[in-house]
């Protein structure tokens, strides 16, 4: 069962930040939260993943709330290719199963002009 | 992405056929994986390998049979397939059991 939720649906501008929110209230402590994207008829493609800081690469930013219950996944100037399905992910830091990524239905985000 | 390929990218077949799905990953990556996505389904894992061994069978039919001859390749094998087989095939790779996966571009089945 997946641990997180996450609108069906969003729409941005071209140019402006997509803001993804996600909730995971059960979360517990040795969890990350993980962000993937799916374009459509192509495989999954990692994003960035975070354990309870504010994280930031090329492609997005990743904030965590403080009581880590809630995340939001930024694209900071959203791009016609930025449409996809965006899939939060939490996953535990053990080894063994309780590890493997389980995928959610995401959220379909629509770019547009 | 070069990274993990899957070749075909797109394959038709009759229930009858036998035919083999390919995924080749150049990232001197460990562990290999098996996903299914059908139409408006999450993804569901398949089979994992760990090492060239298989480590877990999500209770897939036996219509489908992995093979993972060295860690860089893997395949699935499909024989006497339904309709309702027809899915995206993924293939992921990561470095070692449940790291990081890095998934290929799919291949499209479609069984009639």
């Amino acid at each position: 069962d997946a641990k997180t939720t996450q609108p069906t649906s969003m729409d941005c501008a071209e140019g402006r930040a997509a803001n993804l929110p996600c909730n995971h209230s059960t979360i517990s402590g040795n969890e990350y939260v993980y962000w993937y994207r799916q374009i459509h008829s192509q495989g999954p493609q990692y994003i960035i993943h975070g354990l309870k800081n504010n994280e930031t690469n090329e492609m997005a930013s990743l904030i965590i709330t403080e009581d880590r219950k809630s995340s939001t996944l930024i694209l900071p100037h959203a791009t016609l290719r930025d449409t996809a399905v965006y899939y939060c992910i939490v996953r535990s830091l053990d080894t063994g199963t309780a590890s493997k990524l389980t995928f959610g239905t995401g959220t379909r985000l629509q770019v547009t002009l | 992405e070069t990274g993990v390929t899957q070749t075909p990218r797109h394959l038709v077949m009759g229930m009858t056929n036998k035919k083999s799905l390919k995924c080749e990953q150049h990232l001197g990556h460990n562990a290999m994986y098996w996903y299914k996505q059908s139409a408006k389904k999450p993804l569901e894992l398949m089979f994992v390998y760990s090492l060239e061994e298989r480590v877990e069978n999500n209770s897939v039919p036996s219509r489908f049979s992995p093979e993972c001859p060295n860690s860089s390749h893997l395949f699935l094998h499909l024989h006497t397939l339904q309709p309702e087989d027809s899915a995206l095939y993924l293939c992921a790779s990561s470095q070692d059991l449940w790291d990081l996966e890095y998934f290929g571009p799919g291949t499209r089945l479609l069984v009639l």
